[in-house]
């Protein structure tokens, strides 16, 4: 398997455009997770999904944040509009009730300017 | 409800030399531990994960760590420091039925000839 893969790797845009970060999970595992990773918070859990339901989105910062799953293999996670505040990494994570550690994508950085 | 602390932001060792990374948990629940290391631009890896059963843990790279319920610590250890080590280490916990992870914030771990 290819592991967790999220595109794109690297995004710079202007404060106030929309943003799109993706996600595919590993076949498989019915979990999926969406960290947020900064120097002043550390690892921030923003939401999770079970069989493509939102169970838990409390970490997501403001309404400018949102995430959907259509699909077992595919999720986004959707920044509009952006602030530079924003600036950070962002980690997809997958797992399966068999499994019990997460399994990281090597993440999106977005900068903000 | 779970968190982690990790005491030291940053932690120093010459190369040979023991490495200790101190994790401390709380967990209403019998919790599920992990060491997970970042290198620089790379996502999350898991190096070692307790679940039930022996409560001392092998994991790769010649690191280890042991469960202390008494102590509610999973420090991770590694009689020999190399130079490949140097990394950023996050602590997490799980609770037994839950699948979110939650992260503490990270000692980097620095490694001198």
């Amino acid at each position: 398997d290819a592991g967790v893969i999220q595109s794109p790797r690297h995004e710079v845009t202007e404060m106030g455009q929309e943003v799109t970060l993706r996600c595919k999970p590993i076949s498989g595992h019915d979990y999926l997770f969406w960290y947020r990773q900064t120097m002043m918070r550390g690892l921030e859990l923003l939401i999770y999904f079970n069989n493509n339901v939102p169970i838990d989105d409390s970490g997501m910062p403001e309404d400018r944040f949102s995430a959907k799953m259509p699909n077992a293999s595919f999720s986004t996670l959707k920044i509009q509009p952006s602030e530079p505040r924003d600036s950070a990494v962002y980690f997809c994570a997958s797992s399966s009730e068999v499994n019990t550690e997460a399994f990281f994508g090597q993440g999106t950085r977005l900068t903000v300017v | 409800a779970q968190s982690v602390t990790q005491l030291g932001s940053h932690v120093s060792v010459s190369e040979g030399a023991l490495v200790l990374l101190r994790c401390n948990y709380s967990s209403s629940v019998p919790p599920y531990l992990f060491w997970y290391v970042q290198y620089p631009n790379q996502g999350l890896q898991l190096l070692l994960k307790y679940t039930t059963g022996a409560t001392l843990v092998k994991g790769i790279n010649g690191f280890e760590a042991e469960f202390k319920k008494s102590e509610t610590s999973f420090h991770l250890t590694k009689p020999s420091a190399h130079m490949s080590d140097a990394a950023e280490y996050f602590c997490a916990v799980r609770g037994t039925g839950f699948q979110k992870l939650v992260f503490g914030t990270g000692t980097r771990l620095l490694v001198s000839p």
